[in-house]
């Protein structure tokens, strides 16, 4: 069974405050991972769609990495606004399944 | 990005009945849609994937039968959950992928919060 983590499961920050949270991931049989940005009902927002090992993709204040020889993607969010507040999610993309396996994601609120 | 929508937002239903549930993409075509379901504190779970013009591919452990899907169109896709009862009650999302590559990404509709009384 393939497993997604994702920690911390939820933090609280002051407003301009940077933060990072971790997405894990099997390291074997990897085709992509993706970053989501998911606020209370509405539709989850796709961030980035990382396939290469090292890659580094930007998004105005937020980034994310990607080791896909160990399995782990860091997303960082600099400067963090009320606005940021929302539950990220990662999904792992595995060569030859086209399925995504998504973590619990990690619930972020920025206090104003 | 690409719009997708869920209909209805949230339901209601008693139990035995069935509630359909409606994915479509506004502004792109989407030969395959994707079916998922989130139970409280967990991860989003694939239940089936949704073909335009064939059967639905169900993961392992979905009743075929008691979750009917049907896409009948290129902007279409239903779910219908049959007979519901209370363990049904969940939240059930749908996606698509925009242009049919795989180094896309899927599109979310909102998702329905199902309530089985």
């Amino acid at each position: 069974i393939l497993n997604v983590e994702q920690s911390p499961q939820s933090l609280h920050v002051q407003e301009g405050d940077s933060t990072n949270f971790t997405c894990s991931f099997p390291s074997s049989n990897f085709y992509a991972l993706h970053w989501y940005r998911w606020e209370t009902a509405k539709s989850p927002e796709a961030l980035f769609v990382m396939t290469l090992n090292g890659d580094e993709k930007k998004k105005g204040r937020i980034s994310a990495t990607l080791n896909t020889k160990e399995g782990y993607s860091y997303l960082y969010i600099k400067g963090s606004q009320p606005e940021d507040s929302a539950t990220y999610l990662c999904a792992f993309d595995g060569s030859g399944t086209y399925k995504y396996i998504f973590g619990t994601g990690t619930r972020l609120k920025v206090l104003a | 990005g690409a719009v997708v929508s869920q209909h209805p937002s949230w339901v209601i239903c008693k139990s035995g009945t069935s509630v359909k549930i409606e994915c479509r993409s506004l502004d792109f075509q989407a030969t395959t849609m994707f079916w998922y379901r989130q139970f409280p504190k967990q991860s989003l779970m694939l239940m089936a994937t949704s073909n335009e013009g064939s059967k639905a591919t169900y993961e392992q452990g979905v009743e075929k039968d008691k979750f009917l899907i049907n896409h009948a169109s290129l902007t279409l896709s239903t779910l219908t959950v049959t007979s519901a009862h209370p363990e049904d009650s969940s939240f059930y999302i749908c996606s698509a992928y925009k242009s049919g590559r795989r180094t896309d990404t899927q599109y979310f509709g909102p998702g329905t919060r199902l309530t089985v009384l």
